[in-house]
C-alpha cells in the first residue's frame, strides 16, 4: 500500500530555512497524483501550505507564498518542502499528504487539481523553531 | 484567505447524532462541491470522512454523512459510537485555486 514518510530536522533556528522531505513508498510520485503539505501548530488546527503536481506545477497558501517551495524529485520518489525566514510561529507539526484520485478498469488516476481531499497522510513531524 | 467557520466544540451521547457546520463564502464553501472533512484522533494523522461534500471513501462508516447549503456545508454523524470523539475538520477548495481548513470542531461523546 502507499505510505508516506516525512523526515528532516527537528530544531531550526530563527530566520533560517526549514526543509523537509517526504519520501513515498508503494507508489512512484512519477505516475501521477497530487501531493500536500499541512501542518498543525500545537493545540491548534491544520493549515495547508501548498500542494504540488507530479509534473512540477504547485499550488501555495497565499498566506505563505512568498516564504515556500515545494519541488518534487521522481527520481529518488520524494518531495519537498523548504520554508525560509522562520520564527517561532512555524513551530508545528508537520504532515505530507496524497490527495485522493479514482480507479477505473483502467488503472487509478489523480483527480486534475487539487480539492483538499487527502486520503493518505504521513504520520506527521516536529518542528520546533528555537535559537 | 480565512479559515472556514466551525463550532470549537459540538458533544452528544451515544447512539444519538451530531451535526458539525463549516461557514465559508461564495469563493470556496458556496462556490464549489469541493469541502472535504477530515477526523483527527489525538496525536494521530488526520483520516479522510468524507469528500466533494457528501462522498465517502472506501472503509468509512455510513454513519457519517455529509452536506451543503448555501455557504455552509455540514457533517453528520449518526448513531454516535465512543471511537467518535475527536476532532474534525472541514476544508473546502477555493476561486484561487487553493485550500482553506476550517479551525476545527472538538467532538465530544458523553
Amino acid at each position: 500500500q502507499v505510505q508516506l514518510q516525512e523526515s528532516g530536522p527537528g530544531l531550526v533556528k530563527p530566520s533560517e530555512t526549514l526543509s523537509l522531505t517526504c519520501t513515498v513508498s508503494g507508489y512512484s510520485i512519477s505516475s501521477g497524483y497530487y501531493w500536500g503539505w499541512i501542518r498543525q501548530p500545537p493545540g491548534k488546527g491544520l493549515e495547508w501550505i501548498g500542494s504540488i503536481y507530479h509534473r512540477g506545477s504547485t499550488y501555495y497558501n497565499p498566506s505563505l507564498k512568498s516564504r515556500v517551495t515545494i519541488s518534487v524529485d521522481t527520481s529518488k520518489n520524494q518531495f519537498s518542502l523548504k520554508l525560509s525566514s522562520v520564527t517561532a510561529a512555524d513551530t508545528a507539526v508537520y504532515y505530507c499528504a496524497r490527495e485522493l484520485g479514482y480507479c477505473s478498469s483502467a488503472g487509478c488516476y489523480d483527480r486534475g487539481t487539487i480539492l483538499g481531499a487527502f486520503d493518505i497522510w504521513g504520520q506527521g513531524t516536529m518542528v520546533t523553531v528555537s535559537s | 484567505q480565512s479559515a472556514l467557520t466551525q463550532p470549537a466544540s459540538v458533544s452528544g451521547s451515544p447512539g444519538r447524532s451530531i451535526t458539525i457546520s463549516c461557514t465559508g463564502t461564495n469563493s470556496d464553501v458556496g462556490g464549489y462541491n469541493y469541502v472535504s472533512w477530515h477526523q483527527q484522533h489525538p496525536g494521530k494523522a488526520p483520516k479522510l470522512m468524507i469528500y466533494d461534500v457528501s462522498n465517502r471513501p472506501s472503509g468509512v462508516s455510513n454513519r457519517f454523512s455529509g452536506s451543503k447549503s448555501g455557504n455552509t456545508a455540514s457533517l453528520t454523524i449518526s448513531g454516535l459510537q465512543a471511537e467518535d470523539e475527536a476532532d474534525y475538520y472541514c476544508s473546502s477548495y477555493t476561486s484561487s485555486s487553493t485550500l482553506v481548513f476550517g479551525g476545527g470542531t472538538k467532538l465530544t461523546v458523553l
